[in-house]
């Protein structure tokens, strides 16, 4: 069964810092999402990509985010200067076509946990 | 988005079948309902999803009835390793971001 894979599982970094977070999609998939939990509490919708561009993104998205699919297989979360309330785990997840909640649905990588000290 | 509202935890026994119902009341003519797993440090897994009366597959199967409110997901004979968080989504079908609620913990015991 295809995968979504992500790197690293697990990063910590000292507050201020900035983090990459990647992920290699499912090959043949188009669209990209990033989701985050922090511990404890919901998944939480971060940010769709779709054609080099983001097409759709929550309020928790702001400037300190970006997403990039830097070549045909990545797809990176950079986070800059991270803050303690950061730490969360970090879902990347990929689908074609666009999926919504009657399509198949989205596969989801499983994670990096980021802690920010 | 519809509104949805599950237990927040279950138990049960290795064996036995586990039915864990989700209300929607506020259900749209176009949302579908979807279903995902999530074992502790993992991501979402989508388990099953359905529009109307009865889906099954190798997983699970979905019950919905005819007013589509409500919709029950059965795992049948679940093992310890069906011990995860369960999420009942409701919302349109064709693209659109998923939002998670808090989901049905089960604890699944020998």
């Amino acid at each position: 069964e295809p995968e979504v894979t992500q790197t690293p599982s697990h990063q910590v970094t000292q507050m201020g810092q900035e983090v990459i977070l990647r992920c290699v999609p499912i090959s043949n998939h188009l669209y990209f999402y990033w989701y985050r939990q922090i511990l404890g509490q919901k998944v939480e919708f971060l940010v769709s990509f779709y054609n080099n561009e983001i097409s759709e993104k929550s309020e928790i998205f702001d400037d300190q985010f970006s997403v990039e699919r830097p070549d045909g297989s990545n797809f990176t979360l950079k986070i800059r200067s991270t803050k303690l309330e950061d730490s969360a785990m970090y879902f990347c997840a990929s689908s074609d076509p666009p999926q919504g909640y009657g399509d198949g649905g989205y596969t989801f990588g499983s994670g990096t946990r980021l802690t920010v000290v | 988005l519809a509104k949805t509202t599950q237990p927040i935890s279950m138990d049960s026994y290795e064996g036995q079948e586990v039915n864990i119902t989700c209300s929607h009341n506020n259900i749209a003519t176009n949302d579908y309902i979807t279903w995902y797993q999530q074992f502790p440090s993992q991501g979402p897994r989508f388990i099953i999803q359905g529009y109307k009366t009865k889906v099954t597959n190798e997983v699970a199967s979905l019950f919905i009835p005819a007013d589509r409110k409500s919709s029950t997901l059965s795992l049948p004979r679940v093992s310890l390793s069906d011990t995860a968080v369960y999420y009942c989504l409701v919302g349109p079908t064709g693209y659109s971001t998923l939002t998670f609620g808090k989901g049905t913990m089960l604890l699944v015991s020998p």
